[in-house]
Order: structure tokens, then sequence, then C-alpha cells
């Protein structure tokens, strides 16, 4: 059973538009939320997290929205830039059950095309 | 950020031995490491929480006695492949918090390739 769900395996956005990165989760105790950066061997990269009492969070280009009711977050990278090309993984943790460990999504492959 | 270290980036193995992978928090104590291993184009499956000073707790479908989890010290846990077969080839990835509600922090990953 797959509680975080990344449906769109890849995703490829002109330089300087925004990328649109979504993912999907089914267990309601979840309540943080993060996003990684993973590049070929190696390991991934924290960018961005999220809890639950919020439905937005901001870092430079890099925007994460949580919309609860939905069970449903994304990221928002304005504007891509190349070296921003790498699969990007969301991950969701239940901490208000005491427990700290993360479910990863399957991964969406960013391509920024020059 | 935290810079959490893993050793070695790549190794190959022959079928039948074991192998050593080592995490390492360089720069803040961990209390819980958490290993993890990924096949190609697939998702990042949490295999065992490594606590200090007392035994690692497994997820449903991982062997205990075939991944061997030590975590001697605030700074290092180690996962020791057993008995390595084909199968086992994949890439293993640790990670670490610097605190109980922060977010982890992962090593570089091991390309584990038994042949």
């Amino acid at each position: 059973d797959q509680q975080v769900k990344q449906n769109s395996p890849s995703l490829s956005v002109q330089e300087g538009r925004i990328s649109i990165l979504n993912c999907d989760y089914t267990n309601s105790m979840f309540d943080y939320f993060l996003w990684y950066k993973k590049y070929p061997a190696e390991g991934p990269t924290f960018l961005i997290s999220i809890s639950s009492i919020k439905d937005k969070n901001e870092d430079g280009r890099f925007t994460v929205f949580l919309n609860k009711s939905a069970k449903h977050l994304s990221l928002h990278i304005v504007p891509s830039q190349p070296g921003d090309s790498a699969v990007y993984f969301c991950a969701a943790s239940a901490r208000g059950s005491g427990t700290y460990k993360y479910i990863f999504g399957t991964g969406t492959r960013l391509k920024v095309l020059a | 950020g935290a810079v959490v270290s893993q050793h070695p980036s790549r190794v190959i193995c022959k079928s039948g031995t074991s192998v050593k992978i080592e995490c390492r928090s360089l720069d803040f104590q961990a209390t819980t490491m958490f290993w993890y291993r990924q096949f190609p184009k697939q998702s990042l499956m949490l295999m065992a929480t490594s606590n200090e000073g007392s035994k690692a707790t497994y997820e449903q479908g991982v062997e205990k006695d075939k991944f061997l989890i030590n975590h001697a010290s605030l700074t290092l846990s180690t996962l020791t492949v057993t008995s390595a077969h084909p199968e086992d080839s994949s890439f293993y990835i640790c990670s670490a918090r610097t605190g109980v509600n922060t977010e982890a922090f992962f090593g570089q990953g091991t390309r584990l390739t038994v042949v």
C-alpha cells in the first residue's frame, strides 16, 4: 500500500518557467511533509518542509503548498533552472503519533530545458 | 545543513560474503539513524531505525539476521549485509536527524553490487 504517491514519474519544464511537482497521501495521521532532491548515485538533499498547521511554506525559489482536505501537497519552483534537473521525492511523517519515520513517494524526475 | 557521511560509496562483492556500510554524522550527534534501500526507479524504502545503544527496529519484511545494524556511538551506525546474494544488489542510504523534530539529512548512499 503506497501511502505517499507521486503520480507523475517525469516532468519537463522550460528554463525560467514554473515547475509544479505534486504529491498525494492517504494516511490522515501524517502531519509533517518534506521535499527532497536527489541526483543519481547520491543521497537525497533536503529542500523544504511543511507542518500540517500551515498551508504554505516558502524558501527562496521553492514553495510548498499543503491541502489537508485533499491530502495533497505540491512543490513550486520559480523560476526553474537547469540545475534543478533531478529526481524530487516527497516524504511524510506522523510525528503526532510519536512516529518519526519518513514514508517516501516514488519520485518525479524533473528536467529543466535550457 | 548537517553533514552525514556514508562509506563506501560503491562496493562490489562476491556472493556469500558480507559487506559493511558505515554512516557517520560528522558535525552532530544522532541518537537515531535510518537505513533505506532504493531499487531502480523506485522509492526509498525504510529498512530499519537504528537507535544508539539499543537494538534496531526493523520494518516488516526486512530480515534482521540478513541486515545487521549496529549503532555503537552517537555518530556512527553500521549496516552489514550478511551472506550477500545478487538480489541484495541495491542502493543503500542512511539518514540521521539532529533532533526529534527536525528534518533528516542523508548520506551519499552506497551502491552495492553482488556478483
